[in-house]
């Protein structure tokens, strides 16, 4: 069984339109993270939620919205495309507390022409 | 706020070779790190984490780190490479979040 699983894993859109990214854990965990990876393999924290409660938003544009049905979901959701959001996006899970690690799912590659 | 700086973008090592990854960590209270690496085309799969206690730190795949509070470092090691080995490897730290450096590539020549 997959611990992180996301879908698609690959997003090919024309810039403009809107589209989403789902993400479910199996791990029991209380807490998601959406994470970009740029072209340069740099990783930046999107978005974190706790028991469905939004806890970080890292300045992204207002076009991203995560949305959390229940505590085993984050889906990504995304307006209006631009070219400078393609990159690849990561869901990941944790269980609370600091010294757990977070669990990734395999990646979106999203490309927006 | 914590973060990590890994220095050095690219290493390359030939087969059999000692493996360094340097990663260095600034932090106002004990902190919690960690390394992953990513294979091409994945996502990110843990080696190891420090939390408290041993500072030297086994992971998987032969990787082992050392923490080492007066140095501020969480360096990576493995006694000799492996052409699978060839990666690309985060060091992190755990805040409300995790943070990650940079990121460097590990290349393995034959």
């Amino acid at each position: 069984d997959t611990a992180v699983s996301q879908t698609p894993k690959y997003l090919v859109t024309q810039m403009g339109n809107d589209k989403s990214i789902k993400c479910e854990q199996n791990l029991g965990h209380d807490t998601m993270y959406w994470y970009k990876q740029d072209s340069k393999k740099f990783l930046k924290i999107m978005f974190s939620y706790n028991n469905k409660e939004l806890i970080i938003n890292e300045t992204v544009p207002n076009r991203f919205s995560p949305k959390s049905p229940d505590k085993a979901h984050l889906n990504l959701h995304i307006n209006s495309l631009e070219l400078g959001d393609s990159a690849v996006y990561f869901c990941a899970s944790s269980q609370g507390g600091s010294t757990t690690e977070a669990f990734f799912g395999q990646g979106t590659r999203l490309t927006v022409v | 706020a914590q973060s990590v700086t890994q220095l050095g973008s690219h290493v390359s090592v030939s087969e059999g070779a000692l493996v360094l990854l340097r990663c260095n960590y600034s932090s106002s209270v004990p902190p919690y790190l960690f390394w992953y690496v990513q294979y091409p085309n994945q996502g990110l799969q843990l080696l190891l984490k420090y939390t408290t206690g041993a500072t030297l730190v086994k992971g998987i795949n032969g990787f082992e780190a050392e923490f080492k509070k007066s140095e501020t470092s969480f360096h990576l090691t493995k006694p000799s490479a492996h052409m699978s080995d060839a990666a690309e490897y985060f060091c992190a730290v755990r805040d409300n979040d995790m943070r990650f450096g940079a990121g460097t590539r590990l290349t393995v020549k034959p």
